[in-house]
């Protein structure tokens, strides 16, 4: 199974700062990591597929990048709305498919 | 545009069973493979089953083989998960999602219902 790896856990940030956060694949994954945004009390929101591709509709302040074992979703310039948990997911080994613990990102 | 609503979820006791469903509309039902994911209290995402479009092939999380089973009817546009022997940690809210390519058996997945609770307790 590939374990996937998120950090920082928790993250507190101001409006308009920048935000990295990783995920660590325990093995070689090629592309195939997507990112999801789950606000309180909702279900999770596909934000960016095989690593770099922008889901249709969400905004272009947040994009992707990596391959291989080492993945970044950045969020450029946060809103306020954008307070949530981000998980990492991996669809490359069937069928072991797993998710990152997630990343909460807190603003202040 | 795509709707998956679950339902099914309810409190039951443990190595009791119980089905869900989760209804399909907005899409060609039958050619997108499926998922259940769920989420315990507090916790993160874990994905549990998969279904291809045509319901030949299912795959499942090492948590759940043997005691679920995950269908599809694409006539009626539903999606099941039948739930057997059921353990204090399969306690979760029961999501279904949508594969985001047609004909794909693992990719991102790009709608998801608003979940159902499952909650085993005596």
């Amino acid at each position: 199974e590939v374990v996937l790896t998120q950090s920082p856990d928790f993250q507190s940030v101001t409006p308009k700062e920048t935000v990295t956060i990783t995920c660590r694949a325990s093995q070689s994954i090629g592309r195939s990591l997507h990112w999801y945004q789950q606000k309180p009390d909702q279900s999770p929101k596909l934000l960016i597929k095989y690593a770099s591709q922008s889901f249709s509709g969400v905004p272009s302040r947040f994009s992707g990048s990596g391959s291989g074992t080492d993945f970044t979703l950045t969020i450029h310039s946060l809103e306020p709305e954008d307070a949530a948990t981000y998980y990492c997911h991996q669809s490359s080994s069937l069928p072991g498919l797993t998710f990152g613990g997630g990343t909460k990102v807190e603003i202040k | 545009q795509v709707q998956l609503v679950e339902s099914g979820g309810g409190v039951v006791q443990p190595g009791r069973s119980l089905r869900l469903s989760c209804a399909a509309s907005g899409f060609i039902f039958s050619s997108y493979g499926m998922h259940w994911v769920r989420q315990a209290p507090g916790k993160g995402l874990e994905w549990v089953a998969l279904i291809s479009d045509d319901g030949s092939n299912s795959y499942y999380a090492d948590s759940v083989k043997g005691r679920f089973t995950i269908s599809r009817d694409n006539s009626k546009n539903t999606l099941y998960l039948q739930m057997n022997s059921l353990r204090t940690e399969d306690t979760a809210v029961y999501y279904c999602a949508k594969e985001g390519t047609a004909y794909d058996l693992a990719g991102a997945l790009d709608s998801w219902g608003q979940g159902t609770l499952v909650t085993v307790s005596s």
